[in-house]
């Protein structure tokens, strides 16, 4: 079946530390990535998206994520990361014949001060 | 900025209650969807809609209905409420494909 994969589940960093969270997906076509930020207690917020162009983008709060094609992946990354990133992560897809989004089962992100 | 407004936070309703969750958005959007997100499970859609009176089903509308009545407004109907349905639900509204969606605070739903 089509599906959006996040094989990290849970995720633990202390501050400062890289981050890269990963998301493969397995729809053809021109797809719409995006990553989304539930912090406790609050909505999901729109990190970042990618459709077209330069496959590396930069979303809010210092993350970015990159697109390869050939890998089906839209894997998110942090160079440093901070306490108040502690949230959980969604990878989307909006596949060519879609207008709603698919997304992965989510990574819960805990970073320790 | 988007608003896109879910009347309750949290709700308890009774097994077999007909349960009315409402979402009110600001921007004009054509597409209004409902998600249920359940740990573990992430966001799986239930029901959308492209425009006034129109739907389509989800991956999982079973148990559940939607009405579109006007633009601004998309509501998700539990006809008979059920303990399988506790859940978080999420409303949210799109403009286009490439500019993903924007999502409510989310109903928090005990069925007891």
């Amino acid at each position: 079946a089509q599906s959006v994969s996040q094989h990290n589940h849970h995720v633990i960093l202390s501050e400062a530390a890289s981050l890269e969270l990963g998301c493969n997906y397995s729809y053809g076509g021109t797809v719409n990535l995006f990553w989304y930020v539930q912090y406790p207690g609050q909505h999901l917020q729109l990190l970042l998206k990618y459709f077209s162009g330069d496959p590396l983008v930069k979303g809010i709060k210092g993350f970015e994520a990159e697109f390869i094609k050939s890998k089906f992946s839209f894997n998110l990354r942090k160079p440093s990361v901070q306490w108040s990133d502690t949230a959980e992560y969604f990878c989307a897809v909006n596949p060519p014949w879609a207008n709603n989004l698919f997304f992965g089962t989510g990574t819960r992100l805990t970073v320790i001060p | 900025d988007v608003k896109v407004t879910q009347s309750s936070r949290y709700l308890v309703k009774r097994t077999g209650e007909k349960v009315f969750l409402e979402c009110v958005q600001d921007m004009d959007h054509e597409n209004m969807f409902w998600y249920r997100q359940d740990p573990g499970l992430g966001l799986r859609l239930i029901y959308f809609s492209y425009d006034v009176k129109m739907k389509e089903k989800g991956d999982i509308p079973e148990g559940y209905s939607v009405s579109r009545e006007k633009k601004e407004r998309f509501s998700l109907i539990l006809e008979s409420a059920s303990t399988n349905q506790t859940s978080m639900y999420l409303c949210a509204s799109s403009i286009a494909r490439q500019e993903g969606a924007f999502f409510g605070q989310g109903t928090r739903l005990t069925v007891v």
